[in-house]
């Protein structure tokens, strides 16, 4: 069974550009989670959705976006990058609500 | 708002020593609580998942337990091996509404042989 593939695994982008991440989950996982780790701020929730609906959102600007697509894949997308952005984005998928969840390896991006 | 600490914040022991990894937090209104473990520049492993009906699991040399009334949960490590080695998190999840989890800063685990 294929885990949770999150692409592309490293990103170096310009500040002002924006960047887009994505997400597949484990198959029959309908729940796909976001999460933004900093050595400063720890592992902070960006938000997650559910059957291609938001479900729950953090605090994070209006920068911060996401989307679900039917075949549950989700895409986050972060635009006019800041160097504070600089950050491991994890998203993690579930079945449904309160089961354990399954994390990605990661996408490191670097703003420069 | 649901805050989640972990202690210690760092561990150092040598091969074989059982430890204990402790976790706490501030709302008891929580639905399960799920302890990771983080290798360096790598995603999440789930190791154990309490639900909050529950007060201990267990899987191999590891058992988590669980007290909503006091807001703590262990992670039990015992015979520990240099494979430990890793951050361990705690994350609570808060509401029935979903998948939101709560994190702790992590216990940063080296075991020496």
């Amino acid at each position: 069974k294929a885990g949770v593939t999150q692409t592309p695994r490293y990103l170096i982008k310009t500040r002002g550009q924006q960047v887009t991440l994505s997400c597949s989950p484990i198959s029959g996982h309908r729940s796909v989670s976001w999460y933004q780790q900093t050595p400063g701020q720890g592992l902070q929730f960006l938000f997650e959705y559910f059957s291609e609906t938001q479900r729950n959102k953090g605090n994070f600007p209006g920068r911060f976006s996401g989307r679900q697509f039917s075949n549950s894949r989700s895409e986050m997308n972060v635009s006019t990058l800041e160097l504070g952005d600089s950050a491991l984005y994890l998203c993690a998928t579930g079945t449904g609500m309160n089961t354990e969840a399954f994390f990605g390896q990661g996408t490191r991006l670097t703003v420069v | 708002k649901q805050e989640v600490t972990q202690i210690p914040a760092a561990l150092s022991v040598p091969e074989g020593e059982n430890l204990v990894l402790n976790c706490s937090f501030t709302d008891s209104a929580i639905y399960n609580l799920q302890w990771f473990r983080q290798d360096p520049g790598k995603g999440l492993t789930s190791l154990l998942l309490i639900q909050s009906s529950q007060r201990e699991q267990t899987s191999g040399r590891l058992n988590a337990s669980l007290d909503k009334s006091s807001g703590r949960s262990t992670l039990y490590i015992a015979a520990s091996q240099p494979g430990d080695s890793a951050t361990y998190l705690c994350a609570s999840s808060p509401s029935v509404y979903g998948n939101k989890l709560v994190f702790g800063a992590g216990t940063i685990l080296r075991v020496k042989s």
